[in-house]
């Protein structure tokens, strides 16, 4: 069964950064495609950014809102993805979660970690 | 970027009694939609890909439909447990994701 445990949320300043992780179980990252999406509280899912597996060239894409702030990278050693998140604004607040990407959907989630940006 | 729009944003309903939500795509995205549900507290969970093929262990009285732009998530016969908020989301635009807005399955 695979697993997906996100962590290292918790409350930043707006202009700080943050670096969340995604520990797999159950599968190999380095040939996953994952991705990162966010949820502010009592809104809808918006899609952050994915990391294509180490096969498909481990390329990334970011969605507009994120694009230069965000960084997604692996460490196939440690089975974990990461999203780095630097500039942070208040609206980057909320749960963000891990997800594996298979027959392009989002098959698999994490159970999510919460990121508040506020001074 | 592509936009999704759902309908109705929420609904009332009582067990038993069959539900549509509708998707729909501001260009053709074939059949690349996918559908999921998301219980309060709770990370969303995937239903339906590929706009009609239905997850694993998902029971069968979900189903979707639809190709083009416009979709379709029908519940034969809602549930206790289905009561719910349910996205779709296009997976045509091989750069970026987009979801739709969701909508709330609520008790009537």
């Amino acid at each position: 069964e695979v697993q997906l445990v996100e962590s290292g949320g918790g409350l930043v300043k707006p202009g700080g950064s943050l670096r969340l992780s995604c520990a797999a179980s159950g599968i190999s990252l380095s040939d996953a495609w994952m991705s990162w999406v966010r949820q502010a509280q009592g809104r809808g899912l918006e899609w952050v950014g994915r990391i294509r597996g180490k096969t498909d060239g481990g390329t990334t894409d970011y969605a507009a809102p994120v694009n230069g702030r965000f960084t997604i990278s692996r460490d196939d050693s440690k089975d974990t993805v990461y999203l780095q998140m630097n500039s942070l604004k208040t609206e980057d607040t909320g749960v963000y979660y891990c997800s594996w990407e298979l027959r392009s959907a989002l098959d698999v989630w994490g159970q999510g970690t919460m990121v508040t940006v506020s001074s | 970027d592509i936009q999704m729009t759902q309908s109705p944003s929420s609904l009332s309903a009582s067990v038993g009694d069959r539900v549509t939500i509708t998707c729909r795509a501001s260009q053709s995205i074939s059949s690349s939609l996918n559908w999921y549900q998301q219980k309060p507290g709770k990370a969303p969970k995937l239903l339906i890909y590929a706009a009609s093929t239905l997850q694993s262990g998902v029971p069968s009285r979900f189903s979707g439909s639809g190709s083009g732009t416009d979709f379709t998530l029908t519940i034969s016969s809602l549930q206790p447990e289905d009561f719910a908020t349910y996205y779709c989301q296009q997976s045509y635009s091989t750069l970026t994701w987009t979801f739709g807005q969701g909508t709330k399955v609520e008790i009537k």
